[in-house]
């Protein structure tokens, strides 16, 4: 079993619509869930990370954990055309070793 | 703003060759690892390293596969024999400190194998 799902879409949206990203994991030992984003031919880049269960917010931006269903989600606000990226959950499991989902491709259309 | 550097930006070798992909860690970080992303498919993790020795490493990171920390500045990655499959882009990425959960990533190396 994958320790990480995520529909790898692709989910293109008008700008100024809410972007909602999910994914799912396997182990209920896991306490840290992050969200990467990855521009094209670039790094992953921390977004943001949650631990336990519970929404975090940053700007435009808003993480949520439902450990009693093993789901993640990450909801971007009023999308702007810069918000284009693949969005990557990730876990990290022994030494902050990073299991990624397959990533998200977003589409922000102006 | 400090950041995680890697060299070559891509390299092509033929198949058999042996190739080295060269990071240079944020300066006071002191875990790094190798993660790579065949085209199309997910980032993977290789092997994390600590204290000048691999603390774990995946199913992928067989014999073929070696890292090293020659100076105390620059981390490698070397690949023997490499094989067409070796293709993809691989990202280091290093982390401050145990508490830290925060790991930055290079622009990443795209190796081709030919």
């Amino acid at each position: 079993q994958k320790e990480v799902e995520q529909d790898p879409g692709p989910l293109s949206v008008p700008e100024g619509a809410i972007v909602s990203l999910n994914c799912t994991y396997s182990n209920s030992a896991f306490q840290y869930f992050m969200w990467y984003r990855q521009y094209s031919r670039k790094g992953p880049e921390l977004l943001m990370y949650t631990y336990s269960s519970g929404n975090k917010e940053d700007g435009r931006f808003t993480a949520q954990v439902d450990k009693s269903s093993k789901y993640i989600s990450l909801f971007i606000r009023d999308s702007q055309p810069s918000d284009s990226a693949t969005y990557l959950c990730a876990v990290p499991s022994n030494d902050y070793k990073l299991s990624f989902g397959a990533g998200t491709t977003v589409t922000v259309r102006a | 703003e400090p950041e995680v550097t890697q060299t070559p930006s891509h390299q092509v070798t033929q198949m058999g060759q042996e190739v080295i992909l060269r990071c240079v860690p944020i300066s006071n970080h002191l875990y790094f690892y190798w993660y790579r992303q065949i085209l199309g498919q997910k980032v993977e993790f290789l092997v994390s390293f600590y204290n000048n020795e691999i603390s774990e490493k995946s199913e992928i990171f067989d014999d073929q596969f070696s890292v090293e920390r020659p100076d105390g500045s620059n981390f490698t990655l070397k690949i023997r024999s490499t094989k067409l499959e070796d293709s993809a882009m691989y990202f280091c990425a290093s982390r401050a400190d145990t508490g830290n959960t925060e790991a930055f990533f290079g622009q990443g190396t795209r190796l081709t194998v030919v």
